[in-house]
């Protein structure tokens, strides 16, 4: 299965700043995902990344918060703009490894963004 | 639309004691299902999965069958470990080409030796 190497793995961040995450994966994979974990919550996806397209977003998510790049098949950027204490939350990339869609998502180990 | 309903916890138990984690499901047609894990500090691991009614996935002593009738996938393991302390996301998937993976609201497990 694909191995995923996420950075940073943590980060404290001023407000009114940005961050950009990275999200390195070993093997081609069509689709990347980012979701967003906040303290104690269960996952929301934030947004599917194909290569060559605009990334799509969920309810919710908007571009100019959280601009996404993908610009090959194995590496994809989240950006966090102008920060505020309530994006302080884990950020995971996750990708489908495999063509078979009953397989699963493989994850990233996260990043744990405190903004104060 | 599809969702997830889990077990809320935490969760205590005492070492070797018998474990269930009830989940349940709404969705058309019949999705994936799905256990997931997350240790301190980590990203989420793949536990277990099931793709049809009746099956059973199984991964290091834990347990969960896809029941249709009562549209559940409960988690379960014979006897817990401390390093079985984690949280654990029931999710699913649905058949259509467009659906996402999308996750229940997780259950903290604490395990005391």
């Amino acid at each position: 299965s694909a191995v995923i190497s996420q950075k940073p793995s943590r980060d404290i961040c001023q407000r009114g700043t940005s961050l950009t995450i990275q999200c390195q994966v070993d093997s081609q994979v069509t689709m990347m995902f980012w979701y967003r974990q906040q303290p104690g919550q269960s996952l929301t996806l934030i947004a599917t990344a194909n290569q060559g397209s605009e990334a799509t977003y969920e309810s919710g998510f908007v571009i100019d918060k959280f601009p996404i790049s993908r610009p090959n098949l194995t590496f994809s950027t989240l950006t966090v703009s102008n920060m505020s204490p309530e994006d302080s939350s884990i950020y995971l990339c996750s990708v489908e490894p495999s063509l078979d869609r009953s397989y699963g998502y493989t994850f990233g180990s996260g990043t744990r963004l405190t903004v104060v | 639309g599809n969702s997830v309903t889990q077990m809320e916890g935490p969760v205590t138990l005492s070492e070797e004691a018998f474990l269930t984690i009830n989940c349940t499901y709404t969705a058309t047609g019949y999705p994936s299902l799905f256990w997931y894990v997350q240790y301190p500090g980590e990203g989420l691991q793949l536990l277990l999965k099931a793709t049809k009614a009746d099956d059973k996935g199984s991964n290091k002593g834990f347990e969960a069958t896809y029941r249709k009738e009562t549209t559940s996938f409960h988690l379960e393991k014979g006897s817990v470990q401390v390093s079985d302390s984690a949280v654990y996301f029931c999710a699913l998937r649905g058949k259509s080409s467009a659906s996402k993976i999308i996750f229940g609201s997780g259950t903290r497990l604490s395990i005391r030796p």
